[in-house]
């Protein structure tokens, strides 16, 4: 089973630049999620899809993030325009969203902001 | 509001001994599900085990198992005879208030595996 897919896994942009990261998820889950960790802290959710709509994005600074899962299957984060606290991993997972079943997890993009 | 607390930023154990990580949590809810995740320097987030709020029996999968010690609100890992391949981040994390990926993290815990 193909797991969670994710690109670009490093970016650099410099302050004030725009980024967008991709994300398949595995075939099937109709949940997608995208996490923020920032160095030394564990992720902090950004923003859940179920199919092609949001379920949850109270932590998604809206301001400059966006989100879309066009087709309810892949996603895409923006980060318009970037500044430097912006600098983390960003993973994307998924999920069947039964009781008892995890969350797979990609192995992330690492946004490095100069 | 939910919370996970993992008071050990590191911790380090001897090849083939038993280590225990600390986690304890805080929510309202009546439903709810305990995970714990570890996290290679390669970045990846891996599942290790899930722990249900009613269940009765503690969570094991083969050299995982889970404390779950529901009044005082406690989560804790085990990891039985370490390996150097457990050196890694390890995450608690609380899920099942809208859904059971949508988790709150602790900081985690940095195991180091001594030969």
């Amino acid at each position: 089973e193909a797991g969670v897919a994710q690109s670009p896994r490093y970016k650099i942009i410099e302050k004030r630049q725009s980024v967008a990261f991709w994300c398949n998820p595995i075939s099937g889950h109709a949940t997608l999620y995208w996490y923020q960790q920032i160095l030394g802290q564990g992720p902090k959710l950004l923003i859940q899809f179920q199919n092609n709509g949001v379920v949850d994005d109270s932590q998604l600074p809206k301001d400059r993030f966006s989100a879309e899962r066009l087709k309810g299957v892949d996603s895409t984060l923006k980060i318009q325009p970037a500044k430097l606290e912006d600098s983390a991993v960003y993973l994307c997972a998924s999920s069947v969203d039964r009781v008892g079943t995890e969350a797979f997890f990609g192995q992330g993009t690492r946004l490095t902001v100069v | 509001a939910q919370k996970i607390t993992q008071t050990q930023p590191g911790m380090f154990v001897q090849e083939k001994e038993a280590v225990t990580l600390d986690c304890t949590y805080d929510t309202s809810d009546q439903s709810y599900g305990l995970f714990w995740y570890k996290q290679p320097s390669s970045g990846e987030m891996i599942f290790l085990i899930y722990q249900g709020s009613y269940d009765e029996q503690n969570a094991t999968e083969g050299r995982y198992s889970l404390n779950f010690q529901k009044a005082r609100k406690s989560a804790n890992l085990v990891i039985s005879a370490s390996q150097l391949g457990d050196s890694a981040m390890y995450f608690c994390a609380m899920g099942g208030k809208r859904s059971q990926g949508n988790l709150i993290f602790g900081k985690g815990t940095k195991l180091s595996v001594k030969p």
